[in-house]
């Protein structure tokens, strides 16, 4: 069956950076994208952007351009979101993502359980 | 961006009743609209997708409809595990976006 498993809750000082893994397994990671969605506490749902796993290319929301990274590592069929320079807003519930194609219609069918990123002096 | 607007924001129900939530695109996407249920702590759940079709294992008390720029989540008849928030996304644009979310609380 199709899993992400994502790594553990971090705390960090501002302006420090984060790596937040995702390990996928059940299916071909490369016929999939990855995308990543933030949940600020107490909030909705923010759709970060996603990366192509097989061609590498990421693709960013507008307000996830660059402090925020996404890459991959195929070989280990892990997928990675990088924040650097942290600030306190970007606490957050971290979510990956696996999309389903039915007939041209995208959807989210599989997620993670989430990281939470604590950024706090 | 397509801006997806969801109302009400909060909704309070009884067991057993019928609930409408609806989500309104900035521009028209077709029938490109998905929803969604979070429980507390939760990662979300996909409900419908392609605006009318029933993931597979969801209740057939959730329904969806709609094209073009409304659509409508219907709660047939709500039952106690269904309080929760519902969020509906459009996936018309690969610049994805959610609505703000409805939170379905008991009355």
């Amino acid at each position: 069956q199709v899993q992400l498993v994502q790594s553990g809750s971090e705390l960090k000082k501002p302006g420090a950076s984060v790596k937040v893994s995702c390990k996928a397994s059940g299916y071909t990671f490369t016929s999939y994208a990855v995308h990543w969605v933030r949940q600020a506490p107490g909030q909705g749902l923010e759709w970060m952007g996603w990366i192509n796993t097989n061609t590498g290319n990421p693709t960013y929301a507008l307000g996830f351009t660059g402090r925020f990274v996404f890459s991959l590592d195929t070989s280990v069929t892990t997928a990675y979101l990088q924040i650097d320079s942290l600030r306190a807003e970007d606490t957050a519930v971290y979510y990956c993502v696996r999309d389903e194609n039915y007939d041209d219609y995208e959807y989210f069918q599989h997620w993670g359980q989430g990281t939470l990123v604590t950024v706090s002096s | 961006d397509i801006q997806m607007t969801q109302s009400p924001s909060s909704l309070s129900a009884s067991v057993g009743d019928r609930v409408t939530i609806t989500c309104r695109a900035s521009q028209r996407i077709g029938r490109y609209l998905n929803w969604y249920q979070q429980k507390p702590g939760k990662a979300p759940k996909v409900l419908i997708y392609a605006a009318s079709i029933l993931e597979s294992g969801v209740p057939s008390r959730f329904s969806g409809s709609g094209s073009g720029t409304d659509f409508t989540l219907t709660i047939s008849s709500l039952q106690a595990e269904d309080f929760a928030t519902y969020y509906c996304q459009q996936s018309y644009s690969t610049l994805y976006t959610f609505g703000q979310g409805t939170k379905l609380e008991i009355k």
